[in-house]
């Protein structure tokens, strides 16, 4: 079974540039989430989705990032413009369904570098 | 706000010594609980899982945990730890939302 693919693996970018991850999770999962994780933290919910709609996104600073999963599929996380504090591992997870019951499978991250 | 800590951020074993990590919660209502780790170079991966039941949770790779209410605490542990355990630890939780602790980094000397 192929895990969560997740694309570039690498970003470096210079602040009030734009950036966009991209998430395949595995086949058949309805939820996806993606996770923030700054160096010396623990992942942090941005985002997680229901087939295309949007469960929790509270923790997302709609002001520069935006993230959709327009087919209930592949799904893009954007950040414009960047900030230096946006450096981190970006995550992407998808479950079978949402709730605890179901686990978590994790993708590799993109590490982002802003300068 | 509901949280999940980690005290211990760096722990250094010698193989075969014992291992306990501890992470605790502060939220009431429905406990999930977890324990991930992600191995040097690889994928965030799940240890081990706490809803009902039984306290005492025993996940892969020989690692069990122990859900104690009266101290909001899930301690992880392992009885004789291998070389291969190093790995960075994380304790996860929530009523409505994943929220992790900071994680623990565990090197285990040979």
């Amino acid at each position: 079974e192929a895990g969560v693919a997740q694309s570039p693996r690498y970003k470096i970018i210079e602040k009030r540039q734009s950036v966009a991850f991209w998430c395949n999770p595995i086949s058949g999962h309805a939820t996806l989430y993606w996770y923030q994780q700054i160096l010396g933290q623990g992942p942090k919910l941005l985002i997680q989705f229901q087939n295309n709609g949007v469960v929790d996104d509270s923790q997302l600073p709609k002001d520069r990032f935006s993230a959709e999963r327009l087919k209930g599929v592949d799904s893009t996380l954007k950040i414009q413009p960047a900030k230096l504090e946006d450096s981190a591992v970006y995550l992407c997870a998808s479950s079978l369904s949402g709730g605890f019951l179901n686990e978590q499978f994790f993708g590799p991250g993109t590490r982002l570098t802003v300068l | 706000a509901q949280s999940v800590s980690q005290h211990n951020h760096h722990v250094i074993l010698s193989e075969a010594a014992s291992l306990e990590l501890g992470c605790n919660y502060s939220y009431g209502g429905t406990v999930n609980l977890f324990w991930y780790v992600q191995y040097p170079g690889q994928h965030l991966q799940l240890l081990l899982k706490y809803f009902s039941g039984d306290p005492l949770v025993k996940g892969i790779k020989g690692f069990e945990a122990e859900f104690i209410k009266s101290k909001f605490s899930f301690n992880l542990r392992k009885p004789s730890v291998q070389w291969s355990d190093t790995a960075e630890y994380f304790c996860a939780g929530g009523t409505y939302k994943y929220i992790f602790g900071t994680g623990t980094r565990l090197k285990v000397l040979a």
